[in-house]
């Protein structure tokens, strides 16, 4: 079973900082990963997806992906205090079958 | 809007009772999930389906069956609820064919179905 790591937190960030979310994934193979905001009592939603090696930019939002270090990050620009949820890692398994990982909780201070 | 609807927000059972859990969508998706949701264990995925009538196994089908007689509708069956069986439900569905998608799953607002 292809495994997806995370730290649980809590990431705790005031305010205005950079929020820095990390993840790790044991399949070397995987092409495709994701990264889905869940609040507390919600479904989670999707934020961004990347496929390519580097970094891709959305809003506030930047997704870093590493093939060689199998190694996913997401970067939270200017964190608000609505940014505070937890982050699920996703890797797809093939044929749209996501393997999670258990989330990241961020607290963002005002 | 796009919408998964989970017909029970809440459920509580006894152990030992049949229990059906309702999932549609209004997408025409063609791929639905069920997973459940733990702490400290995260998203497991419970069972997919591709296509009407067809379903595959996930990562815990134990104690579980689905149905999926029509595209929008994907049911999961527990035979006889156990304990271990309390958890937070979740359906998903998702659009397109093949390998890779993109991986969007848009989700329901979850079953919390808790076993006596």
């Amino acid at each position: 079973q292809k495994e997806v790591e995370q730290n649980s937190g809590p990431l705790s960030v005031p305010e205005g900082a950079i929020a820095s979310l990390n993840c790790t994934y044991s399949d070397r193979g995987s092409q495709s990963f994701f990264w889905y905001r869940q609040y507390s009592g919600k479904s989670p939603e999707l934020i961004m997806f990347i496929y390519s090696n580097g970094d891709k930019e959305d809003g506030r939002f930047t997704a870093q992906l590493n093939k060689a270090s199998q190694y996913v990050s997401l970067l939270i620009r200017d964190s608000q205090p609505s940014d505070s949820a937890t982050y699920l890692c996703a890797v797809n398994e093939g044929f749209q079958k996501l393997v999670f990982g258990t989330g990241t909780r961020l607290l963002v201070s005002p | 809007d796009v919408k998964v609807t989970q017909s029970s927000r809440y459920l509580v059972k006894r152990t030992g009772e049949k229990v059906f859990l309702e999932c549609v969508q209004d997408m025409d998706h063609e791929n639905m999930f069920w997973y459940r949701q733990d702490p400290g264990l995260g998203l497991r995925l419970i069972y997919f389906s591709y296509d009407v009538k067809m379903k595959e196994k996930g990562d815990i089908p134990e104690g579980y069956s689905v149905s999926r007689e029509k595209k929008e509708r994907f049911s999961l069956i527990l035979e006889s609820a156990s304990t271990n069986q309390t958890s937070m439900y979740l359906c998903a569905s998702s659009g397109g064919q093949g390998s890779y998608g993109t991986g969007e799953l848009f989700f329901g607002e979850g079953s919390r179905l808790t076993v006596l």
